[in-house]
């Protein structure tokens, strides 16, 4: 149980393009889902958290004209990187948290390469 | 300041050797406490979990952790390591109050010698 799939897996784009990367809990509902970045051999860094029907909380720092975050349901949520630059290059993971829970259940993430 | 700390950040042990990770941290009231693992490339899998009652929990692939107070300590341990065990291992908090917000250690990567 407590299943999180994220879609795609890896993403390549060009610089200027947008990306949307999907999360979702494939056996629970989920009424909190978290965005998280990952740089190489480094900790987690959370980007915003998100609740079920509204607006994204963002962490300090992040921009969330860039960074857009949709919670439509209680299974789903996406973030669209836009206008991506190579800096944006990274690994972002989400994880959703169940009703009640203070868990959090992690997809495998998104590699997201932009040229 | 609230934090994580997790004291090693590489740490290496033979197969079927035992195995403790440190993890430290610095709260008023006693959070909510997790072990994740990481594989390379991969999102993180919940180890174990600590909210209250018994201080040794046991979790998955055979790993448990002992919650101190006296220590603000939640040491993960494994008494046989094997070489599948090869990860990096990240502690978190979920502070008092915290809305469900994870605070992640810094991680320690473990390294398995045959």
């Amino acid at each position: 149980g407590a299943v999180v799939s994220q879609h795609p897996s890896w993403v390549i784009c060009k610089s200027g393009t947008s990306v949307k990367i999907e999360c979702r809990s494939l056996d629970f509902q989920a009424t909190t889902m978290f965005w998280y970045r990952q740089f190489p051999k480094q900790s987690l860094m959370l980007m915003a958290t998100s609740n079920e029907g509204s607006k994204a909380t963002y962490e300090q720092g992040v921009e969330k004209d860039k960074f857009l975050i949709n919670h439509a349901s209680l299974t789903l949520s996406t973030l669209t990187v836009t206008s991506a630059h190579p800096e944006d290059s990274s690994f972002y993971i989400c994880s959703a948290s169940p009703r009640g829970g203070y868990e959090q259940y992690f997809g495998p993430g998104t590699r997201l390469t932009v040229t | 300041a609230q934090s994580v700390t997790q004291p090693d950040i590489h740490i290496t042990v033979s197969e079927g050797a035992s195995l403790e990770l440190r993890c430290n941290y610095s709260y008023g009231a006693t959070p909510y406490l997790f072990w994740y693992v990481q594989s390379p490339g991969q999102g993180l899998q919940l180890l174990l979990k600590y909210f209250s009652g018994d201080t040794l929990v046991q979790g998955i692939k055979g790993f448990e952790a002992e919650f101190k107070r006296s220590q603000s300590s939640f040491n993960l341990r494994k008494p046989s390591v094997h070489w599948s065990d090869a990860a990096e291992y990240f502690c978190a908090v979920v502070p008092s109050g915290g809305y469900n917000k994870l605070i992640f250690g810094a991680g320690t990567r473990l390294a398995v010698h045959p």
